[in-house]
């Protein structure tokens, strides 16, 4: 079946502007996780929903990064006035259910920001 | 907080020969312990997990042991071969309720020489 996709693959920002980065996690799955990936480390976590309800946003850097997930499906994160540090490939996870563990993850949008 | 330490960064075996990473946990409440093979430019893929009820699991070529006391996990890859190449990243999670994300080692560089 189809996996977590996500888009787009790779955007290039001047600083300043507005980014929008979707996610379409497996179908069903409740929980969905974005992390942020800077080169060469190992992915950070961003936020949580489950269903639609964001039960965890601790690893949101500041206010200017916000997500959503209005319908419990399709998630996008927003991150307001970009700046250079927001460079870093951000990655999408869903799983089936809030206590199974499993995440599967999708194939990141590398974000620039020049 | 909460933290992974993942040892050795980078790892260079023959083709053939065991490869072995190690990781140590700091959140004591953590009971799921995947590992994810991230190839260049590609998504983490789950490889193989471990739940705090268990002390070993093993999926062919790949185990994985758990010493919850000491708080140490273990990735062992037997009879390595070319295309295991890879970054492998072992995680720690409290697998369910409101705090399930994952926390995330920084990663080892497995190259393995024909």
């Amino acid at each position: 079946g189809a996996g977590v996709s996500q888009s787009p693959r790779y955007k290039v920002a001047k600083r300043g502007q507005d980014v929008a980065l979707r996610c379409d996690p497996i179908s069903g799955h409740v929980s969905l996780f974005w992390y942020q990936q800077a080169l060469g480390q190992g992915p950070e976590f961003l936020t949580y929903f489950q269903n639609e309800a964001q039960l965890d946003k601790s690893g949101l850097p500041s206010d200017r990064f916000f997500a959503e997930r209005p319908e419990g499906s399709v998630s996008t994160l927003k991150i307001q006035r970009t700046q250079q540090e927001d460079s870093a490939v951000y990655l999408c996870a869903s799983s089936i259910s809030s206590g199974s563990g499993e995440q599967y993850f999708g194939p990141g949008t590398r974000l620039t920001v020049t | 907080g909460e933290n992974v330490e993942q040892h050795p960064s980078t790892l260079s075996v023959q083709e053939g020969d065991s490869a072995v990473i190690k990781c140590t946990y700091s959140d004591s409440a953590s009971n799921y312990f995947p590992w994810y093979k991230q190839e260049l430019g590609k998504r983490p893929q789950l490889i193989i997990d471990i739940r705090s009820n268990v002390g070993e699991k093993k999926d062919q070529r790949i185990a994985v042991t758990l010493n919850k006391t000491a708080k140490h996990f273990s990735l062992h890859i037997t009879e390595t071969q070319p295309e295991d190449s890879a970054v492998y990243f072992c995680a720690a999670s409290r697998g369910g309720g409101a705090t399930n994300k994952l926390i995330f080692g920084t990663g080892t560089l497995l190259a393995v020489q024909p």
